[in-house]
């Protein structure tokens, strides 16, 4: 079982709508990543967090530490978010190692 | 532009022929670290460092070599490449934080294929 798994693998949805990704982790953490990777290959960080939650623009980022779970949400999805989006967990304390689920695909139809 | 650059962006060579990626950035950041992504398997990191000269073992280390002599320059070596090791190659950077890092800022990849 991986350490780090993420779900759905695939979202196909309409602009517009409110999407959601779930990442799920097995081990103590000291933070959480989410990735976005464009459709060109490219990585980008989204956000980092250890506790609650953040919010940056249209995207939500919320962190259960207890539960070991993770969501991205989207507001008022549009079909520029159309990507890959990675969760990555730091597994140990101050060692600053970086654990990746597989990513979620999300496409967003016009 | 603060930024992270890598060369070459797309290599193809053959078994046993030694290469190095290059990887440097230019936002004096602390923390340095390669990773390669593979179909289905996601990325994976292979090695970090947390400031010059100090490096350490990611999760997939084997056949790859890491240097940190200078603060902006943490170049990935392939002693002698083989075909397992072709992949889509990141490297990325960030502020070290006594707590951890904040954004990572990633480099556009590096494409090998190893004959």
């Amino acid at each position: 079982k991986n350490e780090v798994e993420q779900s759905p693998q695939n979202l196909t949805a309409q602009e517009g709508e409110f999407i959601t990704i779930n990442c799920s982790y097995s081990v103590g953490i000291s933070a959480l990543h989410w990735l976005q990777q464009h459709p060109g290959g490219g990585i980008v960080s989204l956000f980092m967090l250890s506790s609650g939650k953040k919010k940056h623009g249209r995207l939500i980022a919320t962190i259960n530490i207890q539960e070991k779970h993770s969501s991205l949400h989207i507001t008022a999805s549009h079909p520029r978010d159309s990507a890959v989006y990675i969760c990555a967990v730091e597994t140990n304390f101050g060692n600053e190692k970086l654990t990746f689920g597989t990513g979620t695909r999300l496409t967003i139809i016009p | 532009e603060a930024q992270v650059t890598q060369n070459p962006r797309y290599l193809i060579t053959v078994t046993g022929k030694k290469l190095t990626v290059t990887c440097s950035q230019n936002m004096n950041h602390e923390y340095m670290s390669w990773y390669r992504q593979d179909p289905g398997l996601g990325l994976r990191q292979i090695y970090y460092s947390m400031n010059v000269e100090v490096t350490d073992k990611g999760d997939v280390p084997e056949g790859y070599k890491v240097s940190r002599k200078e603060k902006r320059n943490f170049p990935l070596i392939l002693e002698s490449p083989s075909p397992n090791q072709t992949s889509l190659y990141f490297c990325a950077s960030s502020l070290s934080l006594t707590s951890g890092r904040e954004t990572q800022y990633f480099g556009p990849g590096t494409r090998l294929l190893v004959l």
